[in-house]
């Protein structure tokens, strides 16, 4: 069964805060993603990594980074948190195309 | 990237009928359709998937079909159930064979 966690369910951070967003898989799938899901928006790809230390760039990445040191473990970083950027975020691993979400992180910025 | 445009954004229907939802697509390099259930407070899970070497899928009381020239694919459950109501997203795979890119998402609403 594939596992992939979020490090925190919900989280409140002040607004100019870096924010570190952790996920973890246990699949030794190559391919992690960072989505972004908004009510009426659906789920809006921010960063992908196909390898350890490999990243690109999706259709949002404006005002994020990621980190992949490790290839179980995707980081997502907000540099400076903006009231725009609560929202739900989900990380999700990939094997064939299929892919599995992580239970998701609701971010509120202040 | 690939866009993914998904009707309708809701849909209300009783108990025992049939629900059909329909995305179309852009990316006519795209290969792999996936159909996701969001129960409310939950992950997305992947229902059924489809690749474009077929054109029909079944699994029960749910069903994909995909019409390639067209560039569109269907989610169809047929009996429909109280625990059916969700939020369905179709998906289709980026022509770097990486990402999904999502639909906006159907709530579907089964009343008994």
């Amino acid at each position: 069964d594939v596992k992939v966690t979020q490090s925190s369910r919900y989280l409140v951070k002040r607004t100019g805060e870096k924010v570190f967003l952790e996920c973890v898989q246990d699949m030794d799938h190559e391919n992690m993603f960072w989505y972004r899901q908004d009510p009426g928006l659906g789920l809006r790809l921010i960063y992908f990594s196909y390898d350890v230390k490999m990243k690109e760039k999706g259709d949002i990445p404006e005002g994020y980074s990621v980190s992949r040191e490790k290839k179980e473990r995707f980081s997502l970083i907000l540099e400076s948190a903006s009231t725009n950027q609560t929202s739900m975020y989900l990380c999700a691993s990939s094997f064939g195309g299929r892919a599995f979400f992580g239970q998701g992180t609701r971010l509120t910025v202040v | 990237g690939e866009n993914v445009e998904q009707h309708p954004s809701t849909l209300s229907v009783q108990e025992g009928d049939s629900a059909v939802i329909k995305c179309t697509y852009s990316d006519s390099a795209s290969n792999y359709f996936p159909w996701y259930k969001q129960e409310l407070g939950k992950r997305p899970q992947l229902i059924i998937d489809i690749r474009s070497n077929v054109g029909e899928k079944k699994d029960q009381r749910i069903a994909v079909t995909l019409n390639k020239t067209a560039k569109h694919f269907s989610l169809h459950i047929t009996e429909t159930q109280p625990e059916d109501s969700a939020v369905y997203f179709c998906a289709a795979e980026e022509n770097s064979g990486y990402a999904l890119n999502f639909g906006k998402g159907t709530s579907l609403l089964v009343t008994p």
